[in-house]
């Protein structure tokens, strides 16, 4: 079975700068697909980035980046120029890429807060 | 239209009632969820449709009843529910093909049983 850690409960970082969550997950499927998901107080999840574990590149999406490390099962995010509006809980999640295959595993979340 | 629409937003009920949570989208998606969220937990999966028929079940009380009366629409009708039932229900869609498939989440209903 998949599983998916995120061993930071909370982080703070100041705005403008720069910080990383990370996630974990262990799976024995070569093809699959991770996913951060964003949970601001409004409580509606909202994407923030996707990697194929297929693609060698990293995903970016303006400020957010991963670190994907396939071999070392790891999936850490990275937000630059960190704002107000990133606080928020963020959820790595893992999807397996077989067909017809509906669960996402969702990891425990990393509170973020954002210092002025 | 990039949307996933639930009502309503908040919901009290007591143990009696029966009440039903709805849930559209217009995006073409033909897969649809109902996740469970309690406070400060990640996301429970209790439902897929897709192509309107359920293709997972994960061992939901009978109290839950979910429907897919069509591709836009997904309610689930509550009755007898206890205070534990008590969270967010996160209503969400995708395609079904896994290419650049990703899950688009509703705003969610907060049930509150008395």
């Amino acid at each position: 079975a998949q599983t998916v850690t995120q061993s930071q409960p909370e982080m703070s970082v100041q705005e403008a700068e720069t910080v990383t969550l990370s996630c974990t997950y262990d799976t024995s499927e070569s093809d699959y697909y991770l996913f951060w998901y964003k949970q601001p107080p409004s409580r509606q999840m909202i994407l923030v980035i996707r990697q194929e574990a297929y693609k060698q590149q990293n995903a970016t999406e303006n400020r957010f980046s991963v670190n994907f490390q396939k071999a070392a099962k790891s999936f850490s995010l990275k937000i630059s120029d960190s704002q107000l509006g990133d606080a928020a809980m963020y959820f790595c999640a893992y999807r397996s890429a077989s067909e017809g295959t509906y669960k996402y595993i969702f990891g425990t979340g990393t509170r973020l807060k954002v210092l002025a | 239209d990039t949307e996933v629409t639930q009502t309503p937003k908040h919901l009290v009920m007591g143990m009696t009632n029966k009440k039903s949570l709805k849930c559209e989208q217009h995006m073409g998606h033909r897969a649809m969820y109902w996740y469970k969220q309690k406070a400060k937990k990640p996301p429970e999966l209790m439902f897929v449709y897709s192509y309107e028929k359920l293709s997972i079940n994960e061992s939901v009380p009978s109290r839950f009843s979910p429907e897919c009366p069509n591709s836009s629409l997904l309610n689930l009708h509550l009755h007898a529910l206890q205070p534990e039932d008590s969270a967010l229900y996160l209503c969400a869609s995708s395609q079904v093909r896994i290419t650049n498939e990703k899950l688009f989440f509703g705003s969610g209903t907060q049930l509150s049983v008395l």
